[in-house]
């Protein structure tokens, strides 16, 4: 089964902290992905990656930016945390797919930021 | 713009009757449309996928029909269950490694 790791479950932090969410997957997947999820907003694309050292912005970037040293992780970052940053945040795998793009999620880290 | 609508308010239903959650999209051609299922506190989780040339695909207690005339897909739930509580979330793709698009999602609440 494919395994998508996130590194907290729960975090809060403080408005202008430095957070970094780490997000993992062991089926060598080359496609990773970083949402946030919001009452009534529904899944929102932040950034996504299709290889090591590549990224790409989705629909809504700002506030964020991303790092994929290795295959197998990818890491959204929050330059400077604000309180319109809190929400849930989902990672996700898939494999490269002509047919199908099926996506593995994580289970989330809920951030809070006071 | 690209637009994928779910219904908003929840659907409650009583167990053992058929569910049945609508997605709706404009301004897209989707080479195939998925459904996933998304308990509280956690990550969707992979459902059914239907290509555009399906009208209807099946897994156990679950079906989906893709209209893409009407650009329209039903996911049906039949003898529902209270596990089936959920929220349910349809995603548009074009495939070749692309990114999906997702719907807000439709809460189910199946009651005994």
């Amino acid at each position: 089964d494919v395994k998508v790791t996130q590194s907290s479950r729960y975090l809060v932090k403080r408005t202008g902290e430095k957070v970094f969410l780490e997000c993992v997957q062991d089926m060598d997947h080359e496609n990773m992905f970083w949402y946030r999820q919001d009452p009534g907003l529904g899944l929102r694309l932040i950034y996504f990656s299709y290889d090591v050292k590549m990224k790409e912005k989705g629909d809504i970037p700002e506030g964020y930016s991303v790092s994929r040293e290795k295959k197998e992780r990818f890491s959204l970052i929050l330059e400077s945390a604000s309180t319109n940053q809190t929400s849930m945040y989902l990672c996700a795998s898939s494999l490269p797919s002509a047919i199908t793009d099926t996506q593995y999620f994580g289970p989330g880290t809920r951030l809070t930021v006071l | 713009s690209q637009k994928i609508e779910q219904n908003s308010e929840a659907l409650n239903i009583q167990e053992g009757k058929t569910a049945t959650l609508t997605c709706n999209y404009t301004n897209y051609s989707p080479a195939y449309l998925q459904w996933y299922r998304q308990d509280p506190g956690r990550g969707p989780v992979f459902l059914l996928l239907i290509r555009e040339n399906e009208k209807e695909k099946r897994k156990e207690r679950l079906k989906v029909t893709f209209d893409t005339t009407l650009k329209q897909s039903l996911f049906h739930i039949t003898a529902s269950q209270p596990a089936d509580s959920a929220t349910y979330l349809c995603a548009l793709g074009q495939g070749g490694g692309n990114k999906l698009t997702f719907g807000t999602g439709t809460q189910l609440k199946v009651e005994l």
